[in-house]
This record gives C-alpha cells, sequence and structure tokens, in this order.
C-alpha cells in the first residue's frame, strides 16, 4: 500500500457543482493531516489542515476518519478559480517528513 | 513580506556541471527542507534540516547535497548533475518541524532545472 494515495481525477466538474476527494494514509502513527493546493507549476500552498473532529473552511470542508486511516476535501458551489491540483498531505516518521500524495485535478468549467 | 525565495527560477545545464540552487527564508523558521517534483511521481523529499547545522536525507537525497550553516539559507548542491536529474525543485520552510501541531509549510516559488 502506498503512503499516500488519492484519487486519480480528473474531476471535470461545471459552476456550482459539490466535488469531494479521498485520500487513503498508511501510517496508523500519522498525528498531522493537511490538504495543499497546487496550481499549474507553481508551488504548493496550504488549503488547510485536517482536525479529527472534521472542519469547515467557508466552501471546504475536511475529514478525518482515523479508523479507516482516510481524510475527505468536499468543496461546495465549485468556482472556476477552484481549478487547481489537490494534494493530500499526511506527516511521516517522527514528525520529520511529510508526505504528499500525488495530487487529484481539478478542472471547473462555466 | 514573510517569503521563500529560491534562485535560480530557471536553469539549463549540461552533464557534470556543478550547480547551486539557493534557497532563503525570510521567517526565522527552524526546519527546511527541500523537494522535487515530476509528473507521475508528486513531491518527494530530498534533504531537510531540523535547525542550523542540522540536516538529514529524505527519500531521494542521491545525487545531492545540502549545508546548513545560517539558519535562514538552505542551499542545493548538485556536485556532477545528470540528466535524470531534470525536475522541477521546491524549497520549504516551517516554523518547527514539518507538519507537527499542524504547522504550516511554506514552499518557494520553485526551480526549473533541465540538465542536457
Amino acid at each position: 500500500r502506498k503512503e499516500v494515495e488519492q484519487d486519480p481525477g480528473p474531476f471535470n466538474v461545471p459552476e456550482g457543482a459539490t466535488v469531494a476527494f479521498n485520500c487513503t494514509y498508511s501510517n496508523s502513527a500519522s498525528q498531522s493531516f493537511f490538504w495543499y493546493r497546487q496550481d499549474c507549476r507553481k508551488e504548493p500552498k496550504l488549503l488547510m489542515s485536517v482536525y479529527s473532529s472534521g472542519n469547515e473552511d467557508g466552501r471546504f470542508t475536511a475529514q478525518l476518519n482515523r479508523a479507516s486511516q482516510y481524510i475527505s476535501l468536499l468543496i461546495r458551489d465549485s468556482k472556476l478559480s477552484d481549478s487547481a491540483t489537490y494534494l493530500c498531505v499526511v506527516n511521516g516518521k517522527a514528525g520529520t517528513a511529510l508526505i504528499f500524495g500525488k495530487g487529484t485535478t481539478l478542472s471547473v468549467s462555466s | 513580506e514573510a517569503q521563500v525565495t529560491q534562485n535560480p527560477r530557471y536553469l539549463i545545464t549540461v552533464t557534470g556541471k556543478k550547480l547551486t540552487v539557493t534557497c532563503s527564508q525570510n521567517m526565522n523558521h527552524e526546519y527546511m527542507s527541500w523537494y522535487r517534483q515530476d509528473p507521475g511521481l508528486g513531491l518527494r523529499q530530498i534533504y531537510y534540516s531540523m535547525n542550523v547545522e542540522v540536516t538529514d536525507k529524505g527519500d531521494v537525497p542521491e545525487g545531492y547535497k545540502v549545508s546548513r550553516k545560517e539558519k535562514r539559507n538552505f542551499p542545493l548542491i548538485l556536485e556532477s548533475p545528470s540528466p535524470n536529474q531534470t525536475s522541477l525543485y521546491f524549497c520549504a520552510s516551517s516554523l518547527n518541524m514539518a507538519g507537527v501541531g499542524g504547522d504550516t509549510q511554506y514552499f518557494g516559488p520553485g526551480t526549473r532545472l533541465t540538465v542536457l
């Protein structure tokens, strides 16, 4: 099992749609979870951390299921500007490294 | 403005010609890291540093060297570049160890390296 696996994508959705991304991780000792956003050929930027109780930031909702080692990101009312690659990120051994998923590409069209 | 800077942004070089990619952060961060990003492989960590004079290997360290003589700088050195090191490189920094306590990693703008 790969350390961090994401939906392969790409996701092509119309404006206003709701879209969900899933991610599984293999290290049961992982303590920190994140979603990063990366625009084409640019640096990744933190979208949101993922907390055990789930958390929401505007149109974005992140969920964590430790028992299943599963993280999700829900985007409601998609905007054209949401088009990007979304990276699932989990901390690795002894907290010294972040393990990045390969990313899921979202394309929102008008 | 809080930022991570990298130079150069673009570099085309030839096999065997030593090069250095500089990285600097102005946020007084303890932790710095280098990644490479390749199509289909995602971001992979090359080296990281938890503080001045403390560096360690990441997942793909072969062919690279780093140093951390000052807190703000973390250069990546390719002593004898080869074509398989053609990639997009990112430097990143965070206040503490990567990810601890939800700590954010800030990335530089990237260096696109081509080795002919």
